[in-house]
């Protein structure tokens, strides 16, 4: 159990043009999804947090018109890079909480790795 | 502010070395810690965790102890093997429900026969 996909896995885009990465938890309500980047060799940053039905909160610093987040469902979260350019390269990954390993436990998908040309 | 602080990779053992990987954190409150694995072109995967004080994690062997007077979770394994390696990350989240995580930096193991 606790099982959180994401799809694409990896995709290459042109610059300036969008990309949408989507999380879902197979087989758990997810009441909260989180979604991180990862740059090489580095720890993961949170970029935002987003509950079912409501606007995601954006950390300090993350562009909320760059990175759109829509959490519609309780097992599906999108994030959508708008205008992607060479620096928004990197590994995005996305954790959904709600499963059973308490509640302050979180499963994390895994990753989609995105290049931007 | 609230961080968490790992030893720096590489870690390189022989199998059945014993593993330590030491973790330190800064908190204001009362956090939960965790350690979380990432296999090689894998997501991350919770490998144990501690909510309170003098709490003991373990999982797959591994076993981390939430140390509050020396602010610690330093993980743990008395034997390992060639499958352990992959990147380990501490990290921490505050009081209770889905708050954000703090990550350590990640130690990178690698396990040779």
């Amino acid at each position: 159990g606790a099982v959180v996909s994401q799809h694409p896995s990896r995709v290459i885009c042109k610059s300036g043009t969008s990309v949408k990465i989507e999380c879902r938890s197979l087989d758990f309500q997810a009441t909260t999804m989180f979604w991180y980047r990862q740059f090489p060799k580095q720890s993961l940053m949170l970029m935002a947090t987003s509950n079912e039905g409501s606007k995601a909160t954006y950390e300090q610093g993350v562009e909320k018109d760059k990175f759109l987040i829509n959490h519609a469902s309780l097992t599906l979260s999108t994030l959508t890079v708008t205008s992607a350019h060479p620096e928004d390269s990197s590994f995005y990954i996305c954790s959904a909480g709600g499963a059973t390993g308490g509640i302050d436990t979180q499963y994390f998908g895994p990753g989609t790795r995105l290049t931007v040309l | 502010g609230d961080s968490v602080t790992q030893m720096e990779g590489p870690v390189t053992l022989s199998e059945e070395a014993f593993l330590t990987i030491n973790c330190t954190y800064t908190a204001t409150g009362y956090p939960s810690l965790f350690w979380y694995v990432q296999y090689p072109g894998e997501g991350l995967q919770l490998l144990l965790k501690a909510t309170k004080a003098d709490d003991k994690g373990s999982n797959k062997g591994f076993e981390a102890t939430y140390r509050k007077e020396t602010t610690s979770f330093h993980l743990e394994k008395g034997s390992v093997q060639v499958s352990d390696s992959a990147v380990y990350f501490c990290a921490l989240t505050l009081s209770g429900g889905y708050n954000k995580l703090i990550f350590g930096a990640g130690t990178r193991l690698a396990v040779h026969p």
